[in-house]
């Protein structure tokens, strides 16, 4: 089945400094989707991305989609002590009768050191 | 508007008993979800609904697992018997119908400790 991972599982950084997340799926997508979950908290959805090579900003975060869509990045530029949690991308099954379905990676968890 | 609503928040229970999570999606989302979200993990699906048809349950244990969404709006999930590995967060999810992608708003979910 669709496999969908991440890299670092782990990243500490100094408030100030820059984090990239990286995805990578198995398959082809049609889009992918990012979402933020914070401490004791449920995921939050970010952004989707769904044309080839296409980048979103958000602020200090920026999204990129991989010119085959079968990867994906997260950028934070200086990362703040609320930018803290663990960051997933989740692209979805092709076709078939699981409309709307979900694959999401093992996520990214960013500690922010102030 | 409303959000996803759960309940309960936490459960703590024996293991081989039965417990039962309960949701409220988005008023008019047709599509609903229940996620297994293991400690370090990201979220798994265990089932999807649309309306009160199910989609997906390939991932649903079903010797032990259930859900139902009657009438199309709530849903509940159940475990019967519990087991140690049962141990997660259930996450319950719901979106508007309609081009695929459309994002999923999260309930805050139900913690469950199988002791």
């Amino acid at each position: 089945g669709q496999q969908v991972m991440q890299i670092p599982q782990y990243q500490h950084v100094q408030e100030g400094e820059d984090f990239t997340t990286y995805c990578n799926s198995s398959t082809t997508l049609s889009n992918i989707q990012w979402y933020k979950q914070r401490p004791g908290g449920h995921p939050v959805f970010l952004i989707q991305l769904v044309k080839s090579g296409e980048v979103k900003k958000q602020k200090r975060l920026t999204f990129q989609f991989g010119e085959a869509k079968k990867n994906s990045s997260l950028h934070i530029t200086a990362t703040q002590t609320t930018d803290v949690g663990t960051y997933f991308c989740a692209g979805p099954n092709a076709g078939g009768t699981s409309y709307g379905k979900l694959t999401f990676g093992q996520g990214t968890i960013l500690t922010v050191h102030p | 508007e409303a959000g996803v609503a759960q309940s309960p928040r936490y459960k703590i229970i024996e293991k081989r008993q039965s417990v039962a999570f309960w949701c409220n999606p988005i008023s008019g989302h047709a599509t609903l979800y229940w996620y297994q979200q293991i400690l370090g993990q990201g979220p798994k699906l265990l089932i999807q609904f649309q309306n009160n048809g199910v989609v997906d349950d390939s991932q649903l244990p079903k010797d032990r697992f259930s859900a139902e969404r009657l009438k199309g709006v709530d849903s509940t999930l159940k475990i019967q018997p519990a087991k140690l590995e049962d141990s997660a967060v259930y996450l319950c999810a719901s979106r508007f119908p309609g081009l695929a992608g459309y994002e999923q708003f999260f309930g805050p979910g139900t913690r469950l400790t199988v002791l």
